[in-house]
């Protein structure tokens, strides 16, 4: 059973287009982090977010925690080829012994 | 500072054999971590080790053993490897103090087990 559920599986958009990514859960996370994974590399973590209702931008990318720190949004404006990869979202229990990655989803931005 | 570093980054192995996986980082992280990642699965995570001298079992950690051999290493150890542990292995290491917080993940050890 996946603790967290990302959406979509898969996204394929072009140059340009601006889209939105989720991460969401039943459980409540203390933090949850947002990782980009490339082929045949390791993931690397593009923000943390720890208060419910948390919004962070990092240039064109613009991350939520839900109030009730239970989900999370990616949001990626204009988004540009450099931007592919997989999207994975992680959250951490509340007393901080354990962390759950969701599957990711899998973004492809096309020239 | 190189990170993260795991060695070796491909191994095939018949069932029944046994190897070690290696991780090793420059960044003094207290914590460090091994996770696998398959197919629609995301990663989860084997063992951790919160700090020197401590370890603990993860979601996933049968059939596997670790050892945390210094502050900089963390090696996973599988003694009968089966098909089933054909996966993609990533050695992970923080430095906060309180455990999951900001990982930083080595380039990954791709094992295939026949």
């Amino acid at each position: 059973t996946q603790l967290l559920e990302q959406s979509p599986q898969f996204l394929s958009i072009q140059e340009g287009e601006n889209l939105t990514v989720y991460c969401n859960s039943s459980s409540v996370f203390s933090s949850l982090q947002w990782y980009r994974q490339e082929p045949g590399e390791g993931p690397v973590l593009l923000v943390t977010v720890v208060t419910g209702g948390e919004v962070k931008k990092l240039k064109r990318l613009t991350f939520q925690f839900g109030d009730a720190r239970k989900d999370s949004s990616l949001h990626i404006t204009a988004a540009q080829p450099g931007d592919t990869g997989l999207y994975l979202c992680a959250g951490a229990s509340d007393n901080n012994n354990d962390m759950r990655f969701g599957a990711g989803t899998r973004l492809t931005v096309k020239p | 500072n190189a990170g993260v570093t795991q060695t070796p980054k491909f191994q095939v192995l018949k069932t029944g054999q046994s190897m070690t996986l290696q991780c090793a980082q420059d960044m003094n992280h207290n914590s460090m971590y091994w996770y696998r990642q398959d197919p629609g699965m995301g990663l989860r995570l084997i063992y951790y080790s919160a700090s020197e001298g401590t370890t603990d079992k993860g979601e996933v950690p049968n059939g596997y053993n670790v050892s945390r051999l210094n502050k900089r290493e963390f090696s996973l150890r599988l003694e009968s490897a089966a098909p089933s542990q054909t996966s993609v292995y990533f050695c992970a290491s923080s430095e906060n103090p309180s455990v999951f917080q900001e990982q930083y993940f080595g380039p990954g050890t791709r094992l295939t087990v026949t």
